[in-house]
Formats: structure tokens, C-alpha cells, sequence
């Protein structure tokens, strides 16, 4: 399996909105609605930022948002801040019963 | 509060076996809609699925990795294990246990603190 395509990183500045993109396949992405982000602070574990493509879990700011469109998942995050400063990960169920993960995207603020 | 923690051995050399312990506390590995998974990620990667299992028996690994890797479940110890053989240094990443929450959640909401695995030749 190969993995999800996410750009290496992505900038903003202070309040703007910014989005991150998660390519992958009919097998993965676009057959399911399994696909997840994960956030991960540096020397931290991933955090469960969105589930179910566009739900949130308790505690989740409201700021995060998922949405899909065929094969490609997307991340935005809005009112940008200073601590969204992070790795963020996608992931999706595939037709092999397995999971698949992006390569990360380093979002940094100007 | 529910807790994953691994553990094994840091070091190892090429060809040798590694083996990884997740211990559950809070919550018993047989109650909930979970698999118990192990996701790695080598030094400034991404993150890698490996496989995932439950306490039906049910187990999938990445293809990439199926021929290496044996992930079992332990409701005695509430334990969840990883064995992966003839490691290389391509095998070198910190390996993060994780629950997966199923329907209707279907994603990995538990992490644990991860385990950094260094392999030497």
C-alpha cells in the first residue's frame, strides 16, 4: 500500500486560515469515510484531531475542521495560533482492511 | 485514566528480533469496540502503520511488513505485544501503541508515549 500524499509543510500567519491536503485513491480515501488527522507536537505522541472525515472529538477546538472531496481529505485550521504550530498526519481505512497514514505536514506560524 | 505504555529493549543489532510490550491501565483490553495497534515512525518521517489486532483473534498487518511482524493480545496481563524479525536499520523509528477505537469513531483516539528502537550493525 502506498502512503497518502500531504504536502511537506504549510504556513500562515496569526488568525488566518490554512489548509491541508491528503491525497489518495479510490482504495482508500474515496471509498470510505474512515479517514482521521492526528496532530503531533514535537517529541509528542499524535493527537486525535478529527474522526469519521469531518467529526471532532470531545475537547477538539472547534478552530480544526475535516472535510472530503473524491480522493483527496482535507484539514483547516482557522484563527490560526501560535501552539497549532505542529506535525499534522492523515490516515484512512483501505479496501485491504488495513490502515494508511500521510507523510505529515510541518504547519509553521509567521 | 486510561493509559498505554510500552516497553522493550532500545538497542539491537541487524537480524535480531524485536519485541515490544503495551501495557493498558484504566481499562481492561477486552471491554470496548478496540483493536490494539502499533503505528512507528522512523527520525523525522511520517508515520507507518504496522498491524492491529483485537481479542477475537482478528489480526491484519501492513503488507509491506507481513512476513516480519507478529502482533498478539494478552487479556491475563492486559498487555498487548510486537515481535518483528531480522531488523534492519530501516527498522530504527519510535514505535507508538495505539488503540483503535471502531465503529463509529474508526480511528486511533489512545496513544502511548512511544518507543525509540536504534538497530546497529
Amino acid at each position: 500500500q502506498s502512503a497518502l500524499t500531504q504536502p511537506a509543510s504549510v504556513s500562515g500567519s496569526p488568525g488566518q486560515s490554512i489548509t491541508i491536503t491528503c491525497t489518495g485513491t479510490s482504495s482508500d480515501i474515496g471509498g470510505y469515510n474512515y479517514v482521521s488527522w492526528y496532530q503531533q507536537s514535537p517529541g509528542k505522541a499524535p493527537k486525535l484531531l478529527i474522526y469519521g472525515v469531518t467529526q471532532r472529538p470531545s475537547g477538539v477546538s472547534n478552530r480544526f475542521s475535516g472535510s472530503k472531496a473524491g480522493n483527496m481529505a482535507l484539514l483547516t485550521i482557522s484563527g490560526l495560533q501560535g501552539d497549532d504550530e505542529a506535525d499534522y498526519h492523515c490516515s484512512s481505512y483501505t479496501s485491504g482492511s488495513t490502515w494508511v497514514f500521510g507523510g505529515g505536514t510541518k504547519v509553521t506560524v509567521l | 485514566q486510561v493509559q498505554l505504555q510500552e516497553s522493550g529493549p532500545g538497542l539491537l543489532k541487524s537480524s535480531q528480533t524485536l519485541s515490544l510490550t503495551c501495557t493498558l491501565s484504566g481499562a481492561s483490553v477486552s471491554s470496548g469496540n478496540w483493536y490494539w495497534s502499533w503505528v512507528r515512525q522512523p527520525a523525522g518521517k511520517g508515520l507507518e502503520w504496522i498491524g492491529r489486532t483485537d481479542t477475537s483473534g482478528g489480526t491484519y498487518y501492513n503488507p509491506s511488513l507481513k512476513s516480519r511482524v507478529t502482533i498478539s493480545v494478552d487479556t491475563s496481563k492486559n498487555q498487548c505485544s510486537l515481535q518483528v524479525t531480522s531488523v534492519t536499520a530501516a527498522d530504527a523509528a519510535i514505535y507508538y501503541c495505539a488503540r483503535y477505537t471502531a465503529y463509529p469513531m474508526e480511528a486511533f483516539d489512545l496513544w502511548g508515549r512511544g518507543t525509540m528502537v536504534i538497530v546497529s550493525s
